[in-house]
């Protein structure tokens, strides 16, 4: 069975750079969008991007400046960074898998990962 | 981007009883349309996709419908465990969004 484990520290200083990765376990990366979804006070849910390899990705335009993805099969794990965050980006933040070619949407999900941006 | 409404904001309910939730996208989503349900310090749980097809083991109790831009979701007889916030996403186009939720109390 698939499970998505989130890492990654839970307080980052203002305009400093957020990272977060996302182990898989259980099954391929394979065949697969693999997404990071937020949720703030500010916005409710919002999709922040997936990443499917290293050279197919799509970002939120409102985010797209300050988000990059990377991801590595063999170790069976992808990552988010954002930089500059400000009080704004505070919130949890949640991998996710969206199977590709199916009707499926973000059908499993990580455990979530409280970022709070302070000093 | 599609702008998605959810409607009410809250609802409160007895266990056994029937309640219906709405989502309004802001332009045609074909059903592109998933629920999920979200308790409190947990991830979202994925109940229905293409806007009526339940998810593996969600029971049979909810029911998804819609098409276009207007989408609903009844839940029946309900249970205790059905308490939570209930979102809707669209998946049609990028960027994906959500609804702002409707929390479902239990009475």
């Amino acid at each position: 069975q698939v499970q998505l484990h989130q890492s990654g520290p839970g307080l980052v200083k203002p305009s400093q750079t957020l990272s977060l990765s996302c182990n898989v376990s259980g099954g391929s990366m394979n065949g697969h969008y693999w997404t990071w979804v937020r949720q703030t006070p500010g916005k409710g849910l919002e999709w922040i991007g997936n990443i499917y390899d290293p050279a197919n990705t799509r970002y939120n335009p409102s985010l797209k400046s300050r988000v990059s993805f990377s991801i590595d099969m063999a170790k069976m794990q992808f990552s988010l960074e954002m930089t500059s965050v400000t009080a704004a980006d505070s919130g949890v933040y949640f991998c996710a898998r969206y199977p590709s070619g199916g009707p499926l949407p973000f059908d499993l999900w990580g455990q979530g990962t409280l970022v709070t941006v302070s000093s | 981007d599609i702008q998605m409404t959810q409607s009410p904001s809250t609802l409160s309910a007895s266990v056994g009883d029937t309640v219906t939730f709405t989502c309004r996208a802001s332009q045609s989503i074909n059903n592109w349309l998933a629920w999920y349900q979200q308790k409190p310090g947990k991830a979202p749980k994925f109940l229905i996709y293409k806007a009526s097809s339940l998810d593996s083991g969600v029971p049979p109790r909810f029911r998804g419908s819609g098409s276009g831009t207007d989408f609903t979701l009844t839940i029946s007889s309900l249970q205790p465990e059905d308490f939570g916030t209930f979102y809707c996403l669209q998946y049609y186009s990028v960027p994906y969004t959500f609804g702002q939720g409707t929390n479902l109390e239990i009475k």
